[in-house]
């Protein structure tokens, strides 16, 4: 069965430092993959997307960026972050292609970022 | 571009009792697949029902059921014999069949509290 990981579960980080969250997936292969954010209270904004290796799409312009360096690993980073970096963020994947569009995307647990 | 609205922030429900979660959309797809999930306190997003634009037949999982009203563009989730395990934070989402990698819009979500 296909599980997704993500760490650190919560972290909590000064104003202008540095920041790599990661997203694993394991027992798929070639998924799409997806970083949301939830601010509180709120829904999912999509903030990138990626169909295969080195493939990044940007969904809103921010100061975030994703890579992804092999098939089920997707990586969300920045070099500086903002006090409106904090939220919740929230890793995703789906099956590339499936009949009728009937699959579904599955969430990792996320991790709860606060900016200092 | 792709819409979903629901209208309400919060909803009570007595214990064993059903309740109808409301969700509306809006999209230039003409085929595309609407889905509903649970976040509990935890932040995990959990998968519950899906529902085709084709599908001849609203979608039923266990308790979950989906009332789809194509031409009034609703997708309204009902739960039937709620319990206090439904307490929950609830999405409702939609993919367009021909979206660009399956990127999925969020609703802003509605808050379930189940009373005993």
């Amino acid at each position: 069965s296909q599980t997704i990981h993500q760490w650190p579960a919560t972290l909590v980080q000064p104003v202008g430092s540095p920041l790599s969250l990661e997203c694993t997936v394991e027992g798929t292969s070639n998924p799409n993959l997806y970083w949301y954010r939830q601010a509180a209270g709120r829904g999912l904004q999509l903030l990138f997307y990626s169909v295969g290796i080195g493939q990044i799409s940007s969904e809103v312009p921010q100061n975030l960026s994703a890579s992804r360096p092999q098939d089920r690993q997707f990586i969300l980073s920045s070099k500086k972050l903002l006090l409106s970096d904090s939220g919740f963020y929230l890793c995703a994947w789906r099956t590339a292609e499936e009949a009728g569009g009937r699959d579904t995307q599955y969430f990792g647990p996320g991790t709860r970022l606060t900016v200092l | 571009a792709q819409k979903i609205t629901q209208t309400q922030p919060g909803m009570f429900v007595q214990e064993k009792e059903a309740v109808t979660l409301d969700c509306t959309y809006d999209t230039s797809d003409p085929s595309y697949g609407l889905f509903w999930y649970k976040q509990p306190s935890s932040g995990e997003m959990i998968f519950l029902i899906y529902q085709g634009s084709y599908d001849q037949q609203n979608a039923t999982e266990g308790r979950y059921s989906l009332n789809f009203q194509k031409a009034r563009k609703s997708a309204n989730l009902v739960i039937s014999a709620s319990q206090l395990g439904d307490s929950a934070m609830y999405f409702c989402a939609m993919r367009g069949h021909n979206t660009n990698a399956g990127k999925s819009t969020f609703g802003d979500g509605t808050t379930l509290t189940v009373k005993p």
